[in-house]
């Protein structure tokens, strides 16, 4: 595809569910970036990529939210046990590398009820 | 204190007004990107810049490095510029640090 494609794009979990949100990135694109976007807020960095390479999960708010990117193309991002403020929207973006315009997804919306 | 600020957060225009969106920043970046997010959650980069001034259409992006100020300009404003704006810093390599956003509307 042309952009940044994700999916789902909606997805309603139950509390302690485990969901895997998939994103595709632009084709040849070396940087790989997940973010979390609350209601009302601007987005928060969860986790980059590198190729396959995660270089920074800095971001990752507990040992429940997990990432990959194996193949250093689509990147997974896994949430184990959700909680209902994991509710949010999470944000894939790619870019060519460092320094290059980022592309963004239109967003995997997460509602744990 | 964030180390991005953005004013004002709310801003109602009339069609036709120029409009004026600031963003501060403390820390230090490599670029400066600004970004808009329609309803839905689709967000597009509008500029990246690291200094000096471009222009894109009605749009305008300043930056003033020694300040860590930047400011979007959208010349002879129309509704379907209503959106989010985002102003986000590069504080290494692409990792970005994000704004709060301002709400923009547009009124006919």
């Amino acid at each position: 595809g042309a952009g940044v494609s994700q999916s789902p794009r909606y997805k309603v979990a139950k509390r302690g569910q485990d969901v895997a949100l998939r994103c595709d990135p632009i084709s040849g694109h070396v940087s790989l970036f997940w973010y979390q976007q609350a209601l009302g807020q601007g987005p928060e960095f969860l986790t980059y990529f590198q190729n396959e390479a995660q270089l920074d999960k800095s971001g990752l708010p507990s040992d429940r939210f997990f990432a990959e990117r194996p193949e250093g193309s689509v990147s997974t991002l896994k949430i184990q046990r959700t909680q209902q403020e994991d509710s949010a929207v999470y944000l894939c973006a790619s870019s060519p590398g460092p320094g290059n315009t980022i592309y963004f997804g239109e967003g995997s919306w997460l509602t744990v009820v | 204190k964030n180390e991005v600020e953005q004013s004002p957060q709310n801003l109602t225009a009339q069609e036709g007004e120029f409009i004026t969106i600031n963003c501060s920043y403390s820390v230090g970046i490599s670029a400066l990107h600004w970004l808009q997010q329609h309803p839905g959650g689709g967000i597009v980069s509008l500029f990246m810049l690291s200094s000096g001034k471009k222009k894109h259409g009605r749009l305008i992006a300043t930056i003033n490095i020694q300040e860590k100020h930047s400011s979007l300009h959208i010349t002879a404003s129309h509704p379907r510029d209503s959106a989010v704006y985002i102003c986000a810093v590069g504080i290494y390599g692409n990792k970005l640090v994000f704004g709060a956003g301002t709400i923009l509307r547009v009124k006919s």
